[in-house]
């Protein structure tokens, strides 16, 4: 069974700070990797997938790394703004599975 | 941009009520995925269906039907409605090959 682990569970920067956002896993059989942002009460929306083949994908500020074989993805944002603040998600698909496996989240809280 | 859209943002129903949720994406997907969120316990797949009339059990079926009689629309059925089924319900869909997820905006049901 694939297990996701993000950790730290909360995090509290003051503008202009980078963000490093940490994301495990234990099966590295995996066909790809998806960082999510959730606003409260909102769905999620997705921000960066990476497939098992590549190391990095990026997107403006945004930068996701991925280590099959250590079995760790870093989302790392440039700049924080105010308007990062939410709950940031990874979630992995295994090769042989439709399903995601969701990490618990990294709740971000940016302050102004 | 793909489009998922799910029928209603907040539902209250009564216990023993029979309840739909209605998801339709515009995005020619393959795949569609219905969740639930609940706090401490993260997102957690009730159904998912990979093709028209086709369907598979998540990690927690129970008490949850489906069904999906056109491409674009993935239904989940409450038979009867009961308290421990309050909760966000999330549907998401995806491409076959590619298996991004993109999700709707959420539906936020409360059983009394």
């Amino acid at each position: 069974k694939q297990e996701v682990t993000q950790i730290p569970a909360a995090l509290s920067v003051p503008e202009g700070e980078n963000l490093v956002l940490n994301c495990s896993f234990t099966d590295s059989a995996i066909y790809n990797l998806q960082w999510f942002r959730q606003d409260p009460g909102k769905g999620l929306t997705s921000l960066l997938l990476i497939q098992s083949s590549q190391r990095e994908q990026t997107s403006g500020r945004l930068n996701a790394s991925l280590d099959k074989s250590s079995g760790r993805s870093t989302l790392y944002i440039a700049a924080s703004q105010p308007g990062d603040s939410a709950t940031y998600l990874c979630a992995v698909k295994r090769s042989n599975d439709y399903k995601l496996s969701f990490g618990a989240g990294t709740t971000v809280t940016v302050r102004a | 941009d793909v489009k998922v859209t799910q029928s209603s943002r907040y539902l209250v129903k009564r216990t023993g009520e029979k309840v739909f949720l209605e998801c339709v994406q515009d995005m020619d997907h393959e795949n569609m995925f219905w969740y639930r969120q609940d706090p401490g316990l993260g997102l957690r797949l009730i159904y998912f269906s990979y093709d028209v009339k086709m369907k598979e059990k998540g990690d927690i079926p129970e008490g949850y039907s489906v069904s999906r009689e056109k491409k674009e629309r993935f239904s989940l059925i409450l038979e009867s409605a009961s308290t421990n089924q309050t909760s966000m319900y999330l549907c998401a869909s995806s491409i076959r090959g590619l298996y991004e997820q993109f999700f709707g905006p959420g539906t936020r049901l409360t059983v009394l």
